[in-house]
């Protein structure tokens, strides 16, 4: 059982380049979301998706972009890199929501732009 | 073993003491909160939840106490082990999706 998968791993950037992070979950979790992690910080909440088809803001949405075709799968669109989106990225999910259940976290990717 | 009155950004402690990790929470309309542990290198796993109906929750080896009279959440670990070595994040859910994580405190446990 994968869990959550996140890929890539790590990611350089330069200023201005787009791209997208995948994630992936193999539990039927109908809930799914996208975090990045700042040093002293803490996680925050970019975007999130209650199933698929239905996608909504987080607590930094700007500058990134979500879609949810299916259950499974939930990628993160960098529109144009900028260095202030370096960052550690972890994508999450569970059954009915974090309001209900714990979220189970993916490894993280990476992401530096120069 | 050791506490943390307010919420620091580090705690050291003894292997074999009881660790104490503090957190204040923002929103009073909060329903649920959890704990959760990440080593270095990985995504943060969880450790224990507890609902805005109970005070307190024991897990193995843990602890989660919660106040709502002042918005207060701790995590009470026993006889800390190296492998608790880590950063601990609360987590409080703001109703409609949202779950909002704290700033962290890293445990180092000392030989």
């Amino acid at each position: 059982n994968a869990g959550v998968t996140q890929t890539p791993k790590f990611q350089v950037l330069k200023t201005g380049q787009s791209m997208t992070l995948q994630c992936a979950q193999d539990m039927n979790h109908e809930y799914m979301s996208w975090y990045r992690q700042d040093p002293g910080m803490g996680l925050r909440l970019i975007h999130y998706s209650v199933g698929a088809g239905i996608t909504d803001q987080g607590e930094v949405p700007n500058g990134y972009n979500v879609s949810r075709s299916t259950t499974e799968d939930f990628p993160l669109r960098l529109l144009s890199a900028a260095p202030s989106q370096t960052s550690v990225y972890f994508c999450a999910s569970s059954y009915s929501g974090p309001g209900n259940e714990k979220l189970f976290f993916g490894s993280g990717t990476q992401l530096s732009v120069l | 073993g050791e506490s943390v009155g307010l919420h620091l950004p580090t705690l050291s402690v003894q292997e074999g003491d009881n660790s104490i990790i503090n957190c204040a929470y923002s929103n009073s309309a909060s329903d649920y909160f959890i704990w959760y542990k990440q080593e270095s290198g990985k995504g943060p796993q969880f450790i224990i939840d507890i609902r805005s109906n109970m005070d307190k929750r024991q897990g193995q080896r843990v602890t989660v106490l919660l106040n709502k009279t002042v918005k207060h959440l701790s995590l009470q670990i026993a006889a800390t082990q190296p492998g608790d070595s880590a950063v601990y994040f609360c987590a409080e859910n703001i109703p409609d999706y949202k779950l909002s994580f704290g700033a962290g405190t890293t445990v180092t446990v000392r030989a």
